[in-house]
């Protein structure tokens, strides 16, 4: 039971380059969502799905598109990088219904 | 509007020492409120959860929290740190039923003195 997964670990892009940031999570949960971390401002919720078939934009939106692939697997991408979208970049899951949030282990992304 | 303030960016505690760490809130009806670890490199575990009931709720590792309404603080405690517990810790207040609109604090970073 491998919980929340996320790859890549880390990346580093050049400003106008994309990427795909993918997230699985085998534990069944309905809702993910993709948080990004940055210093002194805790989380901040990018876009979240809450069930298969169906995704909202959350507080940070611009600048990201969100793929919710089947109730497995909630992607994020990045069209065109800009140096404002370094961050740790976190993936979670939960149950519907249900507040407690699992995390996987992160992406460090560096925009140069 | 909703927040939630974590006055303190960084804490140093010797090993063996009692902690505490605050967490302030703004919020409308009735918060479902949160406290998450997060060990360097990893994503955030939950601690331990407050929605109703008894004030005083027990967490995993040891800690505790106590929710006071009068004073709008959820603030997270250990009788006895160890040097494993050096991590960053994030209070979380929100709604019930949605997590999508949980919000963090900003973290404070927890650093344990031989």
């Amino acid at each position: 039971n491998a919980g929340v997964t996320q790859t890549p670990k880390f990346q580093v892009l050049k400003t106008g380059q994309s990427m795909t940031l993918q997230c699985a999570q085998d534990m069944n949960h309905n809702s993910m969502y993709w948080y990004r971390q940055d210093p002194g401002m805790g989380l901040r919720l990018i876009y979240y799905s809450a069930s298969e078939g169906t995704t909202d934009k959350g507080e940070v939106p611009n600048g990201y598109n969100v793929s919710r692939l089947n109730k497995r697997e909630f992607s994020l991408r990045l069209e065109s990088a800009a140096p404002s979208q370094t961050s740790v970049y976190f993936c979670a899951s939960s149950d519907r219904g249900q507040e407690t949030q699992y995390f996987g282990p992160g992406t460090r992304l560096l925009v140069l | 509007a909703q927040s939630v303030t974590q006055p303190d960016i960084h804490i140093t505690v010797s090993e063996g020492a009692s902690l505490e760490l605050r967490c302030n809130y703004s919020y409308g009806a009735t918060p479902y409120l949160f406290w998450y670890v997060q060990s360097p490199g990893q994503g955030l575990q939950l601690l331990l959860k407050y929605f109703s009931g008894d004030t005083l709720v027990q967490g995993i590792k040891g800690f505790e929290a106590e929710f006071k309404r009068s004073q709008s603080s959820f603030n997270l405690r250990k009788p006895s740190v160890h040097w494993s517990d050096a991590a960053e810790y994030f209070c979380a207040v929100g709604p019930a039923s949605s997590a999508s609109k949980i919000i963090f604090g900003s973290g404070t970073r927890l650093s344990i003195r031989p």
